[in-house]
């Protein structure tokens, strides 16, 4: 199986802040690499998918990037809406794994 | 607009079963793939597998052989996910969530509220 090693696994940071996400696959997953954000009680929501492909309705604050087996989400300007916990997943090979989250905290 | 929609919540015994149903509604069900996640309390996300809507054919995550049975019916646009000799390792909230494009089928763009499944004696 394919493993997603996310890091940090909890963050705290302020409104108004750069914040990033990073996410490594233990393997080749070409672009093949997704980001859900997840608050409580409620089901993940699909923010970035193809590494950088923002999917319909995120703010344009979200933005995915690549490097090799190097993946990152970047929070331009964290808002009051984004404390949540976030996810990587790759669907290049099943399973489609998951990283073990981060949560971001209000600082 | 897009929706899936599970059943309610079960409180099931040790070895009892359970189903728990997707119906997925303002799209054509057959052209995009479903996906079953678990979250089990205070966890992050898991992969379960997903199920081919238009063949029917399954695939399923190691760990989630044996027990746990996906399945459809096309014509009420729903899935369901069945769990065999429950026990208290599988309490745990189900989502079903659909495929982003007719051509992938792990990149999930809509999601079902979940379903909580409790295995309790």
């Amino acid at each position: 199986d394919i493993q997603m090693t996310q890091s940090p696994s909890s963050l705290s940071a302020s409104v108004g802040d750069r914040v990033t996400i990073t996410c490594r696959a233990n393997h080749t997953i070409s672009n093949y690499l997704n980001w859900y954000q997840q608050k409580p009680g409620k089901a993940p929501k699909l923010l970035i998918y193809a590494a950088s492909s923002l999917q319909g309705g995120v703010p344009l604050r979200f933005s995915g990037s690549e490097s090799g087996t190097d993946f990152t989400l970047t929070i331009s300007s964290l808002q009051p809406e984004d404390f949540a916990t976030y996810y990587c997943q790759q669907s290049y090979r099943t399973p489609y794994t998951f990283g073990q989250g981060t949560k971001l905290e209000i600082k | 607009q897009v929706q899936l929609v599970q059943s309610g919540s079960e409180l099931k015994r040790p070895g009892a079963s359970v189903k728990v149903s997707c119906k997925a509604s303002g799209y054509t069900f057959t052209n995009y793939a479903m996906n079953w996640v678990r979250q089990a309390p205070g966890q992050g996300l898991e992969w379960m597998g997903w199920i081919n809507t238009n063949t029917g054919n399954p695939t399923y995550a190691q760990g989630f052989t044996g027990r746990f049975v996906f399945s459809l019916d096309t014509a009420v646009s729903t899935a369901y996910l069945q769990i065999s000799s429950l026990k208290a390792e599988d309490t745990a909230v189900y989502h079903c969530a659909r495929a982003r494009s007719p051509k992938t089928s792990g990149s999930l763009d809509y999601w079902g509220q979940g379903t909580l499944v409790t295995v309790s004696s």
